[in-house]
């Protein structure tokens, strides 16, 4: 069965700092997507990683994926307000998208 | 810019009664799919459906759950008798594609809340 695990669950940053969040998934899957949540609002597609060692970058966000050990992280460089949001990986296996519990990120100006 | 709508926005409900949740994914996009969301918590995968036809479903879509694609747009999802556990965010989504690159587009959301 296919299970993710995203920690930290809450993060609270100043601006201007580097910070990582890891997503673990227990067994092979087809894709990993990051996906970014606002308060009341949809989810807003970040990244899709598909193969090893892949690594996505957008702004100040870059996404990368390890496929050996089953992890993803989502780095996010010299943090701004705005990035405050939920953020969530989901791994998916023949069509079946499993999300995580998603990370909380507050950035403190 | 292309989008997937949802309607309602927000549906009351008394326990029981049946609803039905619409969507309209992007108009090329071939993969769809529904999600909830309860209140302050994860997203959760309800079914995937491609070519007319259910590919993929979870634990939580059973025998009350039912998806359709009645015309060449619309995507819904009906809850035949709801419970109060049904309350959440349902969440529709689209897809250009199932494999390799399946970049999925979400709606807008619909708040369900059954009383």
């Amino acid at each position: 069965e296919l299970k993710v695990e995203q920690n930290p669950l809450f993060l609270s940053m100043q601006e201007g700092k580097n910070y990582t969040i890891y997503c673990n998934y227990s067994t092979t899957s087809d894709r990993l997507y990051w996906y970014r949540q606002d308060p009341g609002k949809s989810l807003e597609s970040l990244f899709v990683l598909l193969s090893n060692g892949a690594v996505k970058q957008e702004g100040r966000l870059m996404a990368s994926l390890d496929t050996k050990a089953r992890l993803s992280t989502l780095h996010i460089t010299a943090a701004v307000h705005d990035l405050s949001a939920t953020y969530f990986c989901a791994a998916d296996r023949d069509d079946k998208i499993i999300f995580g519990k998603g990370t909380r990120l507050h950035i403190l100006p | 810019e292309p989008e997937v709508t949802q309607t309602p926005s927000h549906q009351v409900t008394q326990m029981g009664q049946e609803v039905i949740l619409r969507c309209v994914p992007i108009s090329n996009h071939l993969y769809f799919y529904w999600y909830r969301q309860i209140l302050g918590q994860k997203v959760e995968f309800l079914v995937s459906f491609y070519n007319n036809e259910i590919s993929e479903k979870s634990e939580i879509f059973d025998d009350q759950f039912s998806v359709e694609r009645p015309d060449g747009s619309n995507f819904t999802l009906k809850i035949r008798s709801t419970k109060l556990e049904d309350s959440a965010m349902y969440f529709c989504a689209s897809s250009a594609q199932g494999q390799g690159y399946n970049e999925q587009f979400f709606g807008p959301g619909t708040r369900l809340t059954v009383l």
